[in-house]
């Protein structure tokens, strides 16, 4: 059964600063992984999808890598804005199954 | 461009009373999915969809059942609530292809209550 888990859970950094958030998954044979973002009482707004043959993929001030082998993926946001503050959802397609990870909570003070 | 949409967004039941969830998507995917959302377990498959007239459980089915009515619409009927069942129900849908897909949609959600 894959599982995914997501480090930190929740993580507080100043206007400005560069930041990583992580997500590791068990089961390697997967065929996508998408990042998520959740803002309070709101649904889930797709970030990023990395298909299991890319490496990484970017969107404006957002990195996502993903090494399969390894079972790791990282999403990286530069130059973080207090409009960045939301939780960060990691999910992993593999089977017929997307496995989320429970979030990091991110908030980015002024 | 409305992409995923499932009404209502609020509801509140008794224990008992039934309900359908409704969603419906325009971007002509084939596959169709519910999840619920619970504070410390995450988002959860309930049921899914890999094309019109066929249905099949996910990982917590129990209480639930679906209708893919036709390729735009899925939805979920609660036909006893029960306390356990509150929660933020999410409709979500997606392209495959060959090994993969396109990646998820996901609807706003629709936030239950059962008193």
């Amino acid at each position: 059964k894959q599982e995914v888990t997501q480090i930190p859970a929740a993580l507080s950094v100043p206007e400005g600063e560069n930041l990583v958030l992580n997500c590791s998954f068990t089961d390697s044979a997967i065929y996508n992984l998408q990042w998520f973002r959740q803002d309070p009482g709101k649904g889930l707004t797709s970030l990023l999808l990395i298909q299991s043959s890319q490496r990484e993929q970017t969107s404006g001030r957002l990195n996502a890598s993903l090494d399969k082998s390894s079972g790791r993926s990282t999403l990286y946001i530069a130059a973080s804005q207090p409009g960045d503050s939301a939780t960060y959802l990691c999910a992993v397609m593999s089977g017929s199954r997307l496995t989320f990870g429970e979030g990091t909570q991110l908030t980015v003070n002024p | 461009n409305a992409g995923v949409t499932q009404t209502p967004k609020f509801q509140v039941l008794k224990t008992g009373q039934s309900m359908t969830l409704q969603c419906a998507q325009d971007m002509n995917h084939n596959s169709m999915y519910w999840y619920r959302q619970d504070p410390g377990m995450g988002l959860r498959l309930i049921y899914y969809s890999a094309s019109e007239g066929t249905t099949d459980k996910g990982e917590v089915p129990n209480g639930y059942n679906v209708s893919r009515l036709n390729k735009r619409e899925f939805s979920l009927r609660l036909e006893s609530a029960a306390p356990s069942q509150t929660s933020v129900y999410f409709c979500a849908s997606s392209e495959e292809f060959w090994g993969g897909n396109y990646g998820y949609t996901f609807g706003s959600g629709t936030r239950l209550t059962v008193v």
